[in-house]
């Protein structure tokens, strides 16, 4: 079935570096991607979200590139300090639906 | 705000035993949602609902029922637990069609079916 994906399962970088998360999308109908944040023992957070209008949109330390060609959106985090040592999601939403679509998830542990 | 509050936390069951878990939302959110968590297989929809009263099936559906009788609540209930049924549960909820698409989560609770 069609499923959101990562390229990676984890990704371990020096604090300080920059960080790339990747995910890739199967349906082209998905209309808006987000990405969250879960750290151990809590429930996912939200860091930043872009819709299929749009290529790119900027957070505080945070970018999400979305390749609609592709079908490939990314996270980039800027010098990556300890506290971003978490699992990432990444998430769509079909047009016109009510059901979000996860990820599998990717590792980010930060080197200090 | 409290946001999204689930209870219990945690709650270990014997296989054929019944339990209820609870959501509950104070930001007068229209969609609520449950999710469960399994190592390598991300959140995957069991059931949501788009109103007070409504309720409709996710991905997998299947051993559990759910019912919104208040806006603020949403019950998940396990009729008869099974082992594959051992995951950690998540309730979400957002806005609705007017409002966000984000998803606000708790912190979850976990399931052990022994």
């Amino acid at each position: 079935g069609e499923s959101v994906g990562l390229h990676l399962p984890t990704l371990s970088v020096q604090e300080g570096d920059n960080s790339i998360i990747n995910c890739a999308y199967s349906n082209s109908a998905s209309d808006y991607f987000i990405w969250y944040k879960q750290e151990s023992g809590k429930g996912p957070q939200f860091i930043i979200d872009i819709r299929s209008n749009m290529d790119k949109r900027q957070g505080q330390r945070v970018t999400v590139l979305l390749n609609k060609t592709v079908k490939h959106l990314s996270l980039q985090i800027a010098a990556t300090q300890p506290g971003d040592s978490a699992v990432y999601f990444c998430a769509e939403k079909r047009s016109g639906g009510n059901q979000f679509y996860f990820g599998t998830g990717t590792s980010l542990t930060v080197i200090p | 705000n409290a946001g999204v509050t689930q209870t219990p936390k945690f709650r270990v069951l014997k296989t054929g035993q019944s339990m209820t878990l609870l959501c509950a939302q104070d930001m007068n959110h229209e969609y609520m949602y449950w999710y469960r968590q399994d190592p390598g297989m991300g959140l995957r929809l069991i059931h949501y609902s788009v109103g007070e009263g409504t309720t409709a099936k996710g991905e997998v559906p299947d051993g559990y029922n759910v019912s919104r009788l208040k806006k603020q609540n949403f019950l998940l209930g396990l009729e008869s637990a099974a082992p594959s049924q051992t995951s950690v549960y998540f309730c979400a909820s957002r806005p609705g069609k007017s409002g966000a698409n984000v998803l606000t989560f708790g912190a979850g609770s976990r399931l052990t079916v022994l």
